[in-house]
C-alpha cells in the first residue's frame, strides 16, 4: 500500500513564502509530483522530482529527499491567485496516487 | 501538453440509472486514467484504461459498477452504473504524455455528477 501525509490547511500572507510538506510511504516509488487545483477546476501539474534535490520553476520550487521519504513545495512571492489546493502525488507502476491535499489560504 | 475534452460537464441523474462519461484527447496516448473526487477531497484512482485490453481497476472498484471502454488511443468512456446517491462526485479522466510522469498528467475538466 501507500500513504501520503500533508497538512490539511496552510495560511500565508500575500508576498510571503510558504512551504507545503509531504511525507510518503510507498513501494516502487518513482518520483514525487505536485499539482495545483483551484475551486471548480481540474488539477494542473506543477513539478516532478525523481532525484534528490531542488527543482525550480519560476516562483515555485519542489524538493525531494528519497532517504527521508519527504518532499516539499515552496511558493515564493505569494499572490492571491495562488489560493488553491495543492496535492503531492507519488508515481508508481505507471500511475500516480494523490495525497489528501493542502488548502492554501492567502491573506492580503 | 495534451488537451482533453470531457463530457458532460455536469449531470443530475436518478438513482438506479447509468451515466456514461466521455473523454477525447487531441493526441494518441497509451494510458488513460479515471479518477473520482469528492468536493474538497483528494483524487481517488478508479482504473487505468488501456487500448486493446481490459481496464485495470483499483481496490474497491469493479468493472460491473464502472465499465470502461477504450476503443482507440484518443478516446475513452467511463460508465457509472446503477447509480446511488453515494456515487455523487466529480469524475475526471487523465493522461500522461510520453508515459513519463515528469511531463505531468493532464486532466479533463471533470464531470460533476449528482444522483438523486
Amino acid at each position: 500500500g501507500q500513504s501520503l501525509e500533508q497538512p490539511s490547511e496552510v495560511t500565508a500572507v500575500e508576498g510571503a513564502i510558504v512551504q507545503i510538506n509531504c511525507t510518503y510511504q510507498t513501494s516502487g516509488f518513482y518520483g514525487l509530483s505536485w499539482y495545483q487545483q483551484h475551486d471548480g477546476g481540474a488539477p494542473t501539474f506543477l513539478s516532478y522530482n525523481a532525484l534528490d534535490g531542488l527543482e525550480e520553476t519560476g516562483r515555485f520550487s519542489s524538493f525531494l529527499s528519497r532517504s527521508d521519504s519527504y518532499g516539499y513545495l515552496l511558493l515564493q512571492e505569494l499572490q492571491m491567485k495562488d489560493s488553491a489546493s495543492y496535492f503531492c502525488a507519488v508515481s508508481r507502476d505507471d500511475k500516480i496516487i494523490f495525497g489528501k491535499g493542502t488548502r492554501l489560504h492567502i491573506l492580503p | 501538453s495534451a488537451v482533453i475534452s470531457q463530457k458532460p460537464s455536469r449531470d443530475i441523474c436518478q438513482r438506479g440509472t447509468s451515466l456514461t462519461i466521455q473523454c477525447q484527447v487531441d493526441s494518441q496516448v497509451t494510458m488513460m486514467f479515471w479518477y473520482r473526487q469528492q468536493p474538497g477531497q483528494s483524487l481517488t484512482l478508479i482504473a487505468t484504461a488501456n487500448q486493446g485490453s481490459e481496464a485495470t481497476y483499483e481496490s474497491g472498484f469493479v468493472i460491473d459498477k464502472f465499465p470502461i471502454s477504450r476503443p482507440n488511443l484518443t478516446f475513452s468512456t467511463l460508465t457509472v452504473s446503477n447509480m446511488s446517491p453515494e456515487d455523487s462526485s466529480i469524475y475526471l479522466c487523465s493522461v500522461v504524455e510520453g508515459g513519463r510522469p515528469n511531463y505531468g498528467y493532464t486532466f479533463g475538466s471533470g464531470t460533476r455528477l449528482t444522483v438523486v
